[in-house]
């Protein structure tokens, strides 16, 4: 069974720093791998998607991903975080059977002035 | 445009009781997928319905049931309510759920709170 660790459940950066949000996922196939970003009291927000190809993704908003087949991990980035940054974010795994996806628990981000 | 929309935004019911939540999607959206999050964890998959066809469940109990209607708009109903069922309920549409890299826009949500 596919699933989806976010290791992370709580980090605080500053404003102006970098960003790393840890995924690892576990899949049989090439994954189909997603970031969502949930601001309170809204639904889920795509920052960007894998399929293939390119295995460093650009996404909304500033943020990347690096896809790691090795590592089996998606990882997170962003240059410099700004307060509007503060958010839930979830990884997520597409699954070509049910076309459903598996979502990680999330790692919740705290940006301090 | 309207994105995904969701009736109502909040609901409280007591244990044994039934709830059926609303689910509007995109304009030419013919997929809607529904999913449950409950507090501090990620989404999971319940439903998929394309062209008011189920395409896809999720490990959920006998339960949950949805429906999609001929304007693509869904349903989502839960009988004999338990207090695990509080979650956010969200829907997502697509323009027709066949596609990994079709892009799914998500609802705000319906908060549920079972008593």
């Amino acid at each position: 069974a596919q699933s989806v660790t976010q290791p992370d459940i709580h980090i605080t950066v500053s404003e102006g720093a970098s960003l790393e949000l840890r995924c690892n996922y576990s899949y049989g196939a090439t994954p189909y791998l997603f970031w969502y970003v949930q601001s309170p009291g809204q639904g889920l927000q795509l920052l960007l998607k894998y399929f293939s190809g390119d295995t460093l993704v650009q996404g909304i908003k500033g943020f990347e991903a690096e896809f790691k087949r090795s590592q089996s991990s998606f990882n997170l980035r962003k240059p410099s975080v700004h307060w509007s940054d503060a958010a839930e974010y979830f990884c997520a795994v597409g699954n070509t059977g049910r076309r459903a996806l598996t979502f990680g628990s999330g790692t919740r981000l705290q940006v301090q002035p | 445009d309207a994105g995904v929309t969701q009736s109502p935004t909040h609901l409280i019911k007591t244990r044994g009781q039934q709830v059926t939540l609303r689910c509007s999607p995109i304009s030419g959206h013919k997929s809607v997928s529904w999913y449950q999050q409950v507090l501090g964890q990620g989404p999971q998959f319940i439903f998929q319905y394309y062209e008011k066809e189920e395409r896809g469940r999720g490990n959920f109990p006998d339960r949950f049931s949805a429906r999609q209607f001929p304007n693509y708009s869904s349903e989502l109903n839960v009988n004999a309510l338990l207090l695990g069922d509080s979650a956010l309920y969200l829907c997502a549409s697509s323009l027709s759920g066949q596609g990994q890299n079709e892009k799914l826009f998500f609802g705000s949500g319906t908060q549920l709170s079972v008593l």
